[in-house]
C-alpha cells in the first residue's frame, strides 16, 4: 500500500505564509491522483478545504490555496490567523482506493 | 444543501456486527462517490472504502486492507442511504466513522463505534 508523507507539524507567525506538502512513496503526486486537503479541528468532523488539486469550497478563506509544487501536492495558507491552527490532512487516491497521508499539526504564533 | 448523517454507532463486544447508516440529503448519492473513513481516538483520519455507481447501474466498491473481508458498503437508491456493515469487529476498530461524497468532499459529523469487553 502507498504511503502518503507529510510534515508532522509547522509552525506560522500570525500573518505569515506557510506551505504544507503532501508526497507519495509511489512517485510524484500528479493531477490523476485529485489531492484533497482536509481541515480538522479538535472535537470537530473533517471540514475538506481543497479538492481536485486546487479546487476551493465556498468555505474556504481566500487565504488557502492548493496546488502541484515539484513532486508533491502542497497547501499554501497566506496570512495565517489563529482560527487556522488545526490538523491538515492530504488524500490521494491510488488504483486501489484512497490514502490519507499521516497528518500536519499547524500551530499559529 | 447538502447533508450526510451518520447513525447505528455503540458498544459492540470484540467478534461481533455492527451496521452503520449515512442519510444522505440534497442529492442523490448514486451520482458520487461515496466514502467511509474512521478516526480512532487520538489518531488521524483512515479511509476505509469507498463506492460508485457505474453506468449500468451496477456499483463498484473498494475497501482498506485492514477492513476488506470483513466490512461491505453498501447503498439503497430509494432512500438515499449508504451504509457500512461491519463484521468480526476488534478492538482496533473503535474510531469515529464518516460518511463523505467525493468530489468536492461533504462529510458527516460521525458517529461512534467502541468495540469492547
Amino acid at each position: 500500500q502507498a504511503v502518503v508523507t507529510q510534515e508532522p507539524s509547522l509552525t506560522v507567525s500570525p500573518g505569515g505564509t506557510v506551505t504544507l506538502t503532501c508526497g507519495s512513496s509511489t512517485g510524484p503526486v500528479t493531477s490523476g491522483q485529485y489531492p484533497y486537503w482536509i481541515q480538522q479541528k479538535p472535537g470537530q468532523a473533517p471540514k475538506t478545504l481543497v479538492y481536485d488539486t486546487s479546487n476551493i469550497h465556498s468555505w474556504t478563506p481566500a487565504r488557502f490555496s492548493g496546488s502541484l509544487l515539484g513532486d508533491k501536492a502542497a497547501l499554501t495558507l497566506s496570512g495565517a490567523q489563529p482560527e487556522d491552527a488545526a490538523e491538515y490532512y492530504c488524500f490521494l487516491s491510488y488504483s486501489g482506493g484512497m490514502v490519507f497521508g499521516g497528518g500536519t499539526k499547524l500551530t499559529v504564533l | 444543501e447538502v447533508q450526510l448523517v451518520e447513525s447505528g454507532g455503540g458498544l459492540v463486544q470484540p467478534g461481533g456486527s455492527l451496521r452503520l447508516s449515512c442519510a444522505a440529503s440534497g442529492f442523490t448519492f448514486s451520482d458520487y462517490h461515496m466514502d467511509w473513513v474512521r478516526q480512532a481516538p487520538g489518531k488521524g483520519l483512515e479511509w476505509v472504502g469507498r463506492t460508485t455507481k457505474n453506468t449500468g447501474d451496477k456499483y463498484t466498491t473498494l475497501y482498506a486492507a485492514s477492513v476488506r473481508g470483513r466490512f461491505t458498503i453498501s447503498g439503497d437508491d430509494s432512500k438515499n442511504s449508504l451504509y457500512l456493515q461491519m463484521t468480526s469487529l476488534k478492538t482496533e476498530d473503535t474510531a469515529v466513522y464518516y460518511c463523505g461524497r467525493l468530489p468536492p468532499g461533504h462529510w458527516g459529523q460521525g458517529t461512534l463505534v467502541t468495540v469492547s469487553s
